[in-house]
């Protein structure tokens, strides 16, 4: 079956530290995508970052990087240098060919709260 | 950048009522999705267009259908409001079909049928 598990409802971070969100996902497919998006309060889904099932090397976008281990189906995403504005859900989704078309598949989400 | 917009922010309808959820956007994207989400079940996928006049169904399309006359726009129709339909709903769009394209979403419609 495939699907994505995130097993943190909720997260404090201090202010300027960095924090990781985990992420496992279950799929028998080679290729598969991996995003992470982050949802404020405004409700909006933010895209922030991509791993390919085949990159060689995680994927990194400003603060943000993906720590992606194959071998044990987990994409976590790290936050560096953590700001107030990063308070919000975050969900890890999967992207995979299921009856002929491109499903992404979402987990239930962490919420992250940055303190001050 | 893409822009997404969905009409409404918030909806109160009456169970029984005929409601559409619209759905544009910007950028000539081929594809088009709408998702309910719901606390502690993530997003879920309703239905998915990826031309003009055409659709799939998703994961939980029961009550639920959809329209897209054309390219830009793509609409969520429920037939007959029901109090379970109480959700968030995203629309979203993406450039391709491929598993290295994202989807850009809107802000999302709350929807409350009372």
């Amino acid at each position: 079956a495939q699907k994505i598990t995130q097993t943190q409802p909720g997260m404090f971070v201090q202010e300027k530290e960095a924090v990781t969100l985990d992420c496992t996902y279950d799929t028998s497919d080679p290729s598969y995508g991996l995003f992470w998006y982050k949802q404020p309060s405004s409700g909006e889904m933010i895209f922030l970052i991509y791993q390919g099932s085949y990159d060689q090397q995680n994927a990194t976008e400003g603060r943000y990087s993906l720590n992606f281990q194959k071998a044990r189906k987990s994409a976590n995403l790290v936050i560096s240098a953590s700001q107030l504005g990063d308070s919000a859900m975050y969900f890890c989704a999967m992207r995979v060919v299921m009856d002929s078309s491109y499903k992404l598949i979402f987990g239930s989400g962490t919420r992250l709260l940055v303190r001050p | 950048d893409v822009k997404v917009t969905q009409s409404s922010r918030y909806l109160v309808k009456r169970t029984g009522e005929k409601v559409f959820l619209e759905c544009v956007q910007d950028m000539d994207h081929e594809n088009m999705f709408w998702y309910r989400q719901d606390p502690g079940l993530g997003l879920r996928l309703i239905y998915f267009s990826y031309d003009v006049k055409m659709k799939e169904k998703g994961d939980i399309p029961e009550g639920y259908s959809v329209s897209r006359e054309k390219k830009e726009r793509f609409s969520l129709i429920l037939e007959s409001a029901s109090t379970n339909q109480t959700s968030m709903y995203l629309c979203a769009s993406s450039q391709q079909q491929g598993l290295r394209s994202p989807l850009h979403f809107g802000n999302g419609t709350r929807l409350t049928v009372t």
